[in-house]
């Protein structure tokens, strides 16, 4: 099992260009999330799906929109980016789990600078 | 609002010694995560606390849930170079969709 991918690992971008982060979880997790790292700071939560077909927004949503494909790939896309949204992006994934413990499985991350 | 507070932020300590991170959060919950992340790296999964007076160890750390005292804690004993890592704890917001609310982070620097 791959658990949780995530493409690209990389990415430049220039003010006003738009892109798509790629997430998709081989474990039959029905809750994804997507969520942006900043120097010095937790991770706080973007968007969510607790299950196929729906999404709602976490704590900083604004500048960005998902896509819950099907249960495996949800998809986060920055329509104009601008240089606030440089961070480190992370999909996560979970299930109820073992004993209810809710844990969220993490992916490896997408490093993005917008200039 | 759920709010999770993190102390110490930095942390430099000699290898041999003893130390605890302690970590705060503002309402109930009984589902708290602790996470290593290694520079450039993703998120490992190092302890789940699921109840009350919950006790989890691995090899030199240990982790301790107070769901009264609304407080976990990170023990290292006998510290090495190894265990230089930012250390996340996580709460589960039991309302709604069961999002997780992080701390700010621990850089532990663990000198020779």
């Amino acid at each position: 099992n791959a658990g949780v991918t995530q493409t690209p690992k990389f990415q430049v971008l220039k003010t006003g260009q738009s892109m798509t982060l790629q997430c998709a979880q081989d474990m039959n997790h029905n809750s994804m999330y997507w969520y942006r790292q900043d120097p010095g700071m937790g991770l706080r939560l973007i968007y969510y799906s607790a299950s196929e077909g729906t999404t709602d927004k976490g704590e900083v949503p604004n500048g960005y929109n998902v896509s819950r494909l099907n249960k495996r790939e949800f998809s986060l896309r920055l329509e104009s980016a601008a240089p606030s949204q440089t961070s480190v992006y992370f999909c996560a994934s979970r299930d109820r789990g073992y004993a209810n413990s809710y844990e969220q499985y993490f992916g490896p991350g997408t490093r993005l600078t917008v200039t | 609002e759920l709010k999770v507070e993190q102390n110490p932020l930095f942390l430099s300590m000699q290898e041999g010694k003893n130390y605890t991170i302690y970590c705060n959060y503002s309402t109930t919950s009984d589902r708290l995560y602790w996470y290593r992340q290694d520079p450039g790296k993703s998120l490992e999964s190092l302890f789940v606390l699921l109840s009350n007076g919950a006790v989890k160890q691995e090899g030199r750390l240990m982790a301790s849930l107070d769901t009264k005292a609304r407080l976990s804690t990170l023990h290292i004993t006998a510290a090495v170079h190894d265990l230089s890592a930012t250390y996340f704890c996580a709460v589960l917001l039991i309302q709604g969709a069961q999002k997780l609310v992080f701390g700010q982070g621990t850089r532990l620097t663990i000198n020779p």
